[in-house]
């Protein structure tokens, strides 16, 4: 049991390039999130998706898009990277049926140049 | 909209003094609270879970509580170690509408100083 994956662990790219960060949650969760964590910002939201087949936007969703593959898979992804997107990014599941517990990943270190 | 705050920023304590780490949140219509733990470079793992229902979670040296109606919740960690050195956040889950959602604070850096 693996609980939450996530890749790459580390990323750099150029003002304009495209990358998907992968999430991979084992748990059998229904609900997956996207969060970027900024110094003095703290967790911000970026989309979620209650369950298989649905996405919604979070607190900071321009420049994203998202794509729940299935239900173990959702993965975020930067059309055309900007400085500004230059974060530590954590993918999370919530055990929804256990009390609402929410497992994060060990997150994506990315930098845009 | 719901906004948590973490007071304080950061906090160094010795090695065995019990400590108090607090959370609080604006709106009380929450589903639940969860404290978390992040040791630098890491993600985040949950502590404690508390339900609008309960008074207080209980894990090992660790002990949150949660009065809804003012709008706080507490983290106590009895006999801090430098193990405990991490950083540590509040998160809540409003009822109702969208729940799915947690509103984090920016968290409470503690060292615990052997």
């Amino acid at each position: 049991n693996a609980g939450v994956t996530q890749t790459p662990k580390f990323q750099v790219l150029k003002t304009g390039q495209s990358m998907t960060l992968q999430c991979a949650q084992d748990m059998n969760h229904n609900s997956m999130y996207w969060y970027r964590q900024d110094p003095g910002m703290g967790l911000r939201l970026i989309y979620y998706s209650a369950s298989e087949g649905t996405t919604d936007k979070g607190e900071v969703p321009n420049g994203y898009n998202v794509s729940r593959l299935n239900k173990r898979e959702f993965s975020l992804r930067l059309e055309s990277a900007a400085p500004s997107q230059t974060s530590v990014y954590f993918c999370a599941s919530i055990n929804r049926g256990g009390g609402d517990t929410q497992y994060f990943g060990p997150g994506t270190r990315l930098t845009v140049l | 909209k719901q906004e948590v705050t973490q007071i304080p920023a950061a906090l160094s304590v010795p090695e065995g003094e019990n400590l108090v780490l607090n959370c609080s949140f604006t709106d009380s219509a929450i589903y639940n609270l969860q404290w978390f733990r992040q040791d630098p470079g890491k993600g985040l793992t949950s502590l404690l879970l508390i339900q609008s229902s309960q008074r207080e979670q209980t894990s090992g040296r660790l002990n949150a509580s949660l009065d809804k109606s003012s709008g706080r919740s507490t983290l106590y960690i009895a006999a801090s170690q430098p193990g405990d050195s991490a950083t540590y956040l509040c998160a809540v889950k409003n009822s109702g509408g969208s729940n799915y959602k947690l509103t984090f604070g920016k968290g409470t850096l503690l060292t615990v100083n052997p």
